[in-house]
C-alpha cells in the first residue's frame, strides 16, 4: 500500500462543475503539499498546507491532521484547470516529499 | 515565477554515450532535488543536496551522480545511458523550512 492515496485517479467533468480531488496518507507529516502539472512535465506549487484551510482564486484546500486526510476543491473549473493534481506530504521522521500518483482532470467546454 | 531553470529539455542520446543535465536557480537556495518521473506513475527522489559540497542518494537506487560545487548549480551525470534509463527528470529547489518548493520544467531523456 502506497503511503499516499489519491483519489480518483481520474476526472472528467463539464466547465463549471465543483471538483474535489482527495488525497489520504499513513505517515506522520510536517506539511502537505498540493501541486500542478501540466503535459509537457513541469510542476506548480499550489499550496503547503500544515493545518486547516487555504484558498487561493478558485482553489481551495483542506487538510484534517487527525484523520490524515486532505482535499482539493475547484469552483466552477475552466478547461484550463485540465491538468495533473498531486499530492505531496512532508515526511515528519525523513523530512524528504513522498508523492502520490496523481489524479488526471480534464475538463471539457 | 519560479526562477530555477532545466537544460535539455528534451534529448534523444544512444547506449553508452554520457549526459549532463543541467538545473539552475537563482533564489538562493540550499536544498536541491533530482526526482525521476515515468509516465503516469509517482516522483521519485534520486538525488538530494542541502548545500554546497553535500550530496546525498534519494530513495530510488539510480546509476546517475550529482555534485553541488556552487549554490545555485545542481547537474545531474549519466557516465553511461542506456535505455532503462529513458525517463523525466525534474530538479526542485526548496526554501530551508521545505515549505516552499519550486520545480523546474523537467527533462525527458531518451536513450535508444
Amino acid at each position: 500500500k502506497n503511503e499516499v492515496e489519491q483519489s480518483p485517479q481520474n476526472l472528467t467533468a463539464q466547465e463549471g462543475e465543483f471538483i474535489t480531488i482527495n488525497c489520504s496518507y499513513s505517515v506522520g507529516i510536517s506539511a502537505l503539499h498540493w501541486l500542478q502539472q501540466h503535459p509537457g512535465g513541469g510542476i506548480v506549487s499550489l499550496f503547503m498546507l500544515s493545518s486547516g484551510k487555504k484558498k487561493h482564486g478558485r482553489l481551495i484546500a483542506t487538510i484534517n491532521i487527525q484523520e490524515k486526510h486532505s482535499s482539493l476543491h475547484i469552483t466552477a473549473s475552466h478547461p484550463r484547470d485540465s491538468a495533473v493534481y498531486i499530492c505531496a506530504v512532508r515526511s515528519y521522521n525523513t523530512d524528504k516529499l513522498i508523492f502520490g500518483t496523481g489524479t488526471r482532470l480534464q475538463v471539457f467546454p | 515565477e519560479a526562477d530555477i531553470y532545466q537544460t535539455p529539455r528534451y534529448l534523444v542520446i544512444g547506449t553508452g554515450k554520457k549526459i549532463t543535465l543541467e538545473c539552475s536557480q537563482t533564489m538562493g537556495h540550499d536544498k536541491m532535488y533530482w526526482y525521476q518521473q515515468d509516465p503516469g506513475m509517482e516522483l521519485h527522489l534520486i538525488h538530494y543536496s542541502y548545500g554546497v559540497n553535500s550530496t546525498e542518494k534519494g530513495d530510488l537506487s539510480s546509476e546517475s551522480t550529482v555534485s553541488r560545487i556552487r549554490t545555485e548549480h545542481f547537474p545531474l551525470t549519466l557516465e553511461s545511458a542506456r535505455p532503462s534509463h529513458t525517463s523525466q527528470y525534474l530538479c526542485a529547489s526548496s526554501t530551508f523550512s521545505g515549505n516552499t518548493i519550486y520545480f523546474g520544467e523537467g527533462s525527458w531523456l531518451t536513450v535508444v
